[in-house]
């Protein structure tokens, strides 16, 4: 059973602070990764992919993946009150044919 | 403008009734995967088609099934609706293995209530 694990929060951080969002998986197979942000009522926004272990900086965004501890982390900084939102992480699997598995997602709450 | 679009936005059903939805693909992709999201959960993988066929599908009964035409757009179809069927539901679209190094797009999602 392959699984995506998140932490549902939610996770309150003061405006301007950097808001660490964590996952962990269960499949060594799995290839890429993404984050998606979720407002409330509506479908999710993909924001970051990454692939390879390290850092991946896009804008106020970091993304970072270590295979070997299986973890996928979102570093947002400067956060602001319009990030408040559920952040989902992803993993892709192939095997035939190819798909995303979601954790169940963290909430984020950025307060001025 | 997601390239994705889907139909209808909102709907109401009965239990034990049946009920589509439909999905309009981004320009050039010839792969469709739907999603259920019920409310404080992640998407779900319902299935997969790609040129027409079915090539995956999650955990989710046979009362679950889908089309995919030759423009490509799809259409999910549930039966004997439950209560647990209450939920937003997913489309994306891609094209071929584009998922593994891209992600999806999501439509707008079709948020279904069965009462």
């Amino acid at each position: 059973q392959k699984e995506v694990e998140q932490n549902s929060g939610p996770l309150s951080v003061p405006e301007g602070a950097i808001a660490s969002l964590n996952c962990t998986y269960s499949d060594r197979g799995s290839q890429s990764f993404f984050w998606y942000r979720q407002y409330s009522g509506k479908s999710p926004e993909l924001i970051m992919s990454i692939y390879s272990n390290g850092d991946k900086e896009d804008g106020r965004f970091t993304a970072q993946l270590n295979k070997a501890s299986q973890y996928v982390s979102l570093l947002i900084r400067d956060s602001q009150p319009s990030d408040s939102a559920t952040y989902l992480c992803a993993g892709a699997f192939s095997g035939g044919y190819n798909k995303l598995i979601f954790g169940a997602g963290t909430r984020l709450a950025v307060h001025p | 403008e997601t390239g994705v679009t889907q139909s209808p936005t909102h709907l109401i059903k009965t239990r034990g009734q049946q009920v589509t939805l439909r999905c309009s693909s981004q320009s050039g992709h010839n792969t469709v995967s739907w999603y259920q999201q019920a409310l404080g959960q992640g998407p779900q993988f319902i299935f997969q088609y790609y040129r027409e066929e079915e090539n995956g599908r999650g955990n989710f009964p046979p009362r679950f099934s889908g089309l995919q035409f030759p423009n490509y757009s799809s259409e999910l179809n549930v039966n004997a609706l439950e209560l647990d069927d209450s939920a937003l539901y997913l489309c994306a679209s891609s094209a071929g293995q584009g998922a593994l190094n891209y992600g999806y797009t999501f439509g707008s999602g079709t948020r279904l209530t069965v009462v």
